[in-house]
């Protein structure tokens, strides 16, 4: 089952904050979240496990809900590096198979 | 030599034509996939193969054929392929399959004629 995520797209000014939202109709084991910059290989961020945590490195942080199956990626303070295409992959079992969302397009203007 | 490495970049073929894609990883994972990503569509997971056994075909048509050789390549083979499979075809791996990050390649951008 195919994660939904939202927005589909957002444009932020540096500095800004931005927030992804990523929910499944299905109860999860984990989220993982990734990032696509155009022509290059996407980029691991984080993984969440069951049992609802938080995660965060630098200003890039998430939450996962497991009672409410959906997990939220925040950007703080926003830089232009932070541009790309944020996908949300969930797995609803250990070794299940990793469901990606369409992604959401982040753009940051100076 | 690091992470995830796809080779060619880039590849035309025709219809008929027979090509084969590779994939190294220098991780030293267990777990290897190989994923269809179309234009504004989502990440679709073709192939899994761990400690070299596929584990998972996702109703993937014949015209594609995995080859897992050993725990560090994966092929993917080609053969009579149609317009619709023109996109870019990602390989990854991971320590297991299952709770762990996935690590990327670049990807081959496949176009079809």
């Amino acid at each position: 089952q195919q994660p939904v995520q939202s927005p589909q797209a957002v444009i932020l000014r540096e500095g800004e904050d931005a927030v992804i939202n990523c929910s499944s109709s299905k109860a999860l084991y984990s989220v993982h979240w990734y990032r696509q910059k155009h022509g290059e290989a996407p980029i691991f961020l984080m993984i969440l496990l069951k049992g609802g945590e938080q995660k965060g490195h630098d200003k890039i942080s998430a939450s996962f809900n497991e009672k409410k199956q959906q997990s939220s990626l925040y950007l703080t303070a926003s830089q232009l590096s932070y541009s790309g295409t944020y996908f949300c992959g969930t797995e609803e079992t250990s070794g299940s198979r990793l469901t990606f969302g369409e992604g959401t397009q982040l753009t940051v203007n100076p | 030599e690091t992470g995830v490495t796809q080779t060619p970049r880039h590849l035309v073929m025709g219809m008929t034509n027979k090509k084969s894609l590779k994939c190294e990883q220098h991780l030293g994972h267990n777990a290897m996939y190989w994923y269809k990503q179309s234009a504004k569509k989502p990440l679709e997971l073709m192939f899994v193969y761990s400690l070299e056994e596929r584990v998972e075909n996702n109703s993937v048509p014949s015209r594609f054929s995995p080859e897992c050789p050993n725990s560090s390549h994966l092929f993917l083979h080609l053969h009579t392929l149609q317009p619709e499979d023109s996109a870019l075809y990602l390989c990854a791996s991971s320590q297991v399959t299952g709770g762990q990050p996935q690590h990327f390649g670049d990807g081959t951008r496949l176009s079809i004629l």
